[in-house]
């Protein structure tokens, strides 16, 4: 079975500096999807970045970028230019690519990171 | 507007008194699944459907049920309510394609208390 570790529960970062959560993940699949979710305080889910296992150039989105490490299972998430909206709960989460059949089709969590901006 | 609603947002309850919680999609969507979020555990899978009257454990089904009699909607039911059953609980659906990408789509969650 999959797993997602997410090893810092809590992380701070001044306004307008630059933070990188770390994420590890260990699976036997070789096509899979790998993501990033912020949860604010509204609780809503919402997908920050998605990188798909295939491919070798990291994701990127606007301020929030990838490191992307297959050989080594990991994936980090940076974010630039740090605001005050990115205070959040921020989850990686692995999907296996494609149609399985089966339960995989679901996400599987890290248990979190909390994200404090400082002002 | 394409969306997963839940209902209630918020319950308390007491032990032992069945409640259900619905979740239903505009998106025609294949897969839907419940998940549960607690505080230093991430969001857990507790059920999953692939399509109408196909529904399938996840990672701790203990205690839940559910049913898909249609493909829109998806309730999740606690016949008997216990408070290790308090948390925060998602529905989200997507499509299924062979050898594609379906985004997940996710309700705004229900926090549930039982006391």
């Amino acid at each position: 079975a999959q797993t997602v570790t997410q090893s810092q529960p809590e992380m701070s970062v001044q306004e307008a500096e630059t933070v990188t959560l770390s994420c590890t993940y260990d699976t036997s699949e070789s096509d899979y999807y790998l993501f990033w979710y912020k949860q604010p305080p509204s609780r809503q889910m919402i997908l920050v970045i998605r990188q798909e296992a295939y491919k070798q150039q990291n994701a990127t989105e606007n301020r929030f970028s990838v490191n992307f490490q297959k050989a080594a299972k990991s994936f980090s998430l940076k974010i630039s230019d740090s605001q005050l909206g990115d205070a959040a709960m921020y989850f990686c989460a692995y999907m296996v690519s494609g149609y399985s059949g089966g339960g995989a089709d679901g996400l599987t969590f890290g248990k979190g990171t909390h994200l404090i901006i400082q002002p | 507007e394409a969306q997963v609603t839940q209902n209630p947002r918020y319950l308390i309850t007491v032990t032992g008194k069945k409640l259900t919680v619905t979740c239903s999609q505009n998106m025609n969507h294949e897969y839907m699944s419940w998940y549960r979020q607690d505080p230093g555990l991430g969001l857990r899978q507790i059920y999953y459907s692939m399509n109408v009257e196909v529904t399938d454990k996840g990672d701790v089904p203990e205690g839940y049920k559910v049913s898909r009699k249609e493909k829109r909607n998806f309730p999740l039911i606690l016949e008997s309510p216990s408070p290790n059953q308090t948390s925060l609980y998602f529905c989200a659906s997507k499509g299924l394609r062979a050898g594609g990408y379906d985004e997940q789509f996710f309700g705004p969650g229900t926090r549930l208390t039982v006391l």
